[in-house]
């Protein structure tokens, strides 16, 4: 049973486009909400992460919004460039250590 | 300098073999994970160890045993191998059980 729910699977943005990922949970223990960005043939990797009392972060071109009322966050990825070509997955934790993931999605920039 | 490093990166074997994985990480970290991550790229947590304690033991066969013999080390042995048992398998480690480092993945194959 997935825990976060995330869509879309895949999309194409043009360079220099709006890629956006919505996110969505069920269980209100959840209290960290990371993002991960994984290239073909590597690990994932911690790109930024938001905790529910802040409603937006942004680090560069990457912004997540948090909307608690409505257990929902998304990734924003602006000026989308080819080099953000990967699969992103969100992710929610809680305090039993426990980092449920997203089924992530396929970002293709094309140039 | 890599920060949570496991070994093999590739591993090719028969049905009915036994094999482990090893992973090393060196941030210091205090919980360690093994995550398996199928052909659709969804990753699903295994195990977890929080200073050389199991505290997460999601529904796997016990044909998976993980073993901590320290903090800094945790090894996944998987005995009489199936076919089904193809996929990458992540380590990763974090502080608390928040951001999450992950290995470069140990890509297993049963032939």
């Amino acid at each position: 049973q997935q825990q976060v729910k995330q869509s879309p699977q895949s999309l194409i943005v043009q360079k220099g486009g709006i890629s956006i990922i919505n996110c969505a949970y069920e269980n209100t223990a959840f209290d960290y909400f990371p993002w991960y960005q994984q290239f073909p043939g590597k690990g994932p990797a911690l790109l930024i992460a938001i905790r529910p009392d802040v409603s937006e972060k942004k680090e560069g071109r990457f912004t997540i919004s948090f909307n608690k009322s409505a257990k929902q966050f998304s990734l924003h990825i602006m000026d989308s460039q080819p080099g953000d070509s990967a699969t992103y997955f969100c992710a929610a934790s809680r305090a039993d250590y426990k980092l449920s993931f997203g089924a992530g999605t396929t970002v293709t920039v094309r140039a | 300098d890599t920060a949570v490093s496991q070994t093999p990166k590739y591993l090719v074997t028969q049905m009915g073999n036994d094999k482990s994985i090893k992973c090393e990480q060196n941030l210091g970290h205090d919980t360690m994970y093994w995550y398996k991550q199928d052909s659709k790229k969804f990753l699903k947590i295994m195990f977890s160890y929080n200073n050389k304690e199991l505290i997460i033991n999601e529904t796997v066969p016990n044909r998976f045993s993980p073993k901590s013999p320290d903090k800094a080390h945790l090894n996944l042995h998987i005995n009489s191998l199936e076919l089904g048992d193809s996929a990458v398998y992540f380590c990763a480690s974090s502080q608390e059980g928040r951001e999450a480092f992950f290995g470069q993945g140990t890509r297993l194959t049963v032939v």
